[in-house]
């Protein structure tokens, strides 16, 4: 079974830290993503990686960045938190491009930040 | 760009029945995918189905069926025999596969389904 893990189910941030979600998955995808989601707005892609070191902006990178350094962990960094951040963050991965594959979740991090 | 819309932002069914839960979608691309996830309300998402844009028959997997007509550009999902489990939040997403499927998904508003005994 394809697993992907977060690090945090539930976080706590003040404004202004520097905050990590880490996702890994364990089944070799090229493919790893980050959505947010927010009630009655569904999910919204922030950033997507298809290889090691590379990543695309999704349609809504701003406040974000990412890091993939290896192939199975993607990290997501709101590099000062603010309370508009405040959500359920869901990490995916897939597998290669060229292929259309279903994308499998992870259990999600709700962040608070206050 | 893509859009997504789901009409329906809750839905009450009786348990047994056929349920169809809507969806239209928008794009330019000439070639794209749509899929079908559920989230129970533990949180976990559950992929469902897919439907290629070039796939000439409806695509069905067990109980669910995703009813696809390109010209209307809808997709809607059905469940045949619903099931108390089935209630959920269920979520239409499609993507581009113009940069050969590795693209993001964008996902509809999506709609709660209670389904009653």
């Amino acid at each position: 079974d394809v697993k992907v893990t977060q690090s945090s189910r539930y976080l706590v941030k003040r404004t202004g830290e520097k905050v990590f979600l880490e996702c890994v998955q364990d089944m070799d995808h090229e493919n790893m993503f980050w959505y947010r989601q927010d009630p009655g707005l569904g999910l919204r892609l922030i950033y997507f990686s298809y290889d090691v070191k590379m990543k695309e902006k999704g349609d809504i990178p701003e406040g974000y960045s990412v890091s993939r350094e290896k192939k199975e962990r993607f990290s997501l960094i709101l590099e000062s938190a603010s309370t508009n951040q405040t959500s359920m963050y869901l990490c995916a991965s897939s597998l290669e491009e060229g292929a259309v594959n279903e994308q499998f979740f992870g259990p999600g991090t709700r962040l608070t930040v206050l | 760009a893509q859009k997504i819309t789901q009409t329906q932002p809750g839905m009450f069914v009786q348990e047994k029945e056929a349920v169809t839960l809507d969806c239209t979608y928008d794009t330019s691309d000439p070639s794209y995918g749509l899929f079908w996830y559920k989230q129970p309300s533990s949180g976990e998402m559950i992929f469902l189905i897919y439907q290629g844009s070039y796939d000439q028959q409806n695509a069905t997997e067990g109980r669910y069926s995703l009813n696809f007509q390109k010209a209307r550009k809808s997709a809607n999902l059905v469940i045949s025999a619903s099931q108390l489990g089935d209630s959920a939040m269920y979520f239409c997403a499609m993507t581009s596969l113009e940069g050969g499927g590795a693209d993001g998904l964008t996902f509809g508003k999506g709609t709660h389904l209670i389904i009653q005994p």
